[in-house]
């Protein structure tokens, strides 16, 4: 059974760093692409961050990009967003998702985690 | 940016068919998939390359994807069908989402 995993999320101040994980198991983790995907109740879903199975291609939103980090530690089937500058818009549930294919870039999200809330608030 | 547009709700009766759309330009040129996420879950996947399914999901989800419109048709509707439908495309190496229909079986 394919299990996605997050970790990580929480209170957090504006301007500071948090990392978020992601534990996969039940599938092949580097034969496919990963990705992060964040929700709010205002702007639904949100594509953050993918990257390609063996790290080589990686590619971000334009509204995180230059803030959010996407990594990938093979050996520990992991998946990581380290996330800096973090601003009241960007609480949200974050998501990790399996990539159907083995680049980041198109397919579809066939396994979903549960989620991590990350709430940025003074 | 490109844009996919979605209604905010559908209403269907049990035992009917649901049609649910999503809109974007020359849309029918990409691969479309649609989402499932009912109240407090996580997304699940309905509907991959414009008409195909996971193994899954009942055969009573299809999709169908056409110059600027895609459509995920719910055949025979139930009540656990009650969740918001996301659609979702690639545009220049980006994810787009649909701002999700709310279906409402009743």
């Amino acid at each position: 059974e394919v299990q996605l995993v997050e970790s990580g999320g929480g209170l957090v101040q504006p301007g500071r760093s948090l990392r978020l994980s992601c534990a996969a198991s039940g599938f092949t983790f580097d034969d496919y692409a990963v990705h992060w995907v964040r929700q709010t109740p205002e702007k639904g879903l949100e594509w953050l961050s993918g990257i390609s199975w063996d790290s080589a291609n990686i590619g971000y939103a334009d509204s995180v990009k230059g803030r959010f980090n996407i990594s990938r530690d093979n050996a520990k089937n992991s998946l990581y967003l380290h996330m800096n500058s973090l601003r009241p818009e960007d609480t949200a549930f974050y998501y990790c998702a399996k990539g159907d294919y083995g680049d980041y870039v198109g397919g579809s999200f066939d396994y979903w985690g549960q989620g991590t809330l990350v709430t940025v608030s003074s | 940016s490109y844009e996919l547009t979605q209604a905010p709700s559908v209403s269907v009766s049990p035992g009917q068919t649901a049609s649910i759309t999503c809109s974007g330009d020359k849309l029918g040129e990409k691969d479309v998939c649609w989402y499932q996420q009912r109240p407090g879950q996580s997304p699940v996947l309905v509907i991959y390359q414009n008409m195909k399914r996971p193994s899954r999901i009942p055969d009573r989800f299809s999709g169908s994807n056409s110059g600027n419109t895609a459509t995920l048709t719910i055949s025979e509707t139930q009540v656990m069908d009650e969740a918001d439908y996301y659609c979702q495309a690639w545009d220049s190496s980006s994810v787009v989402f649909g701002g999700g229909t709310r279906l409402s079986v009743l």
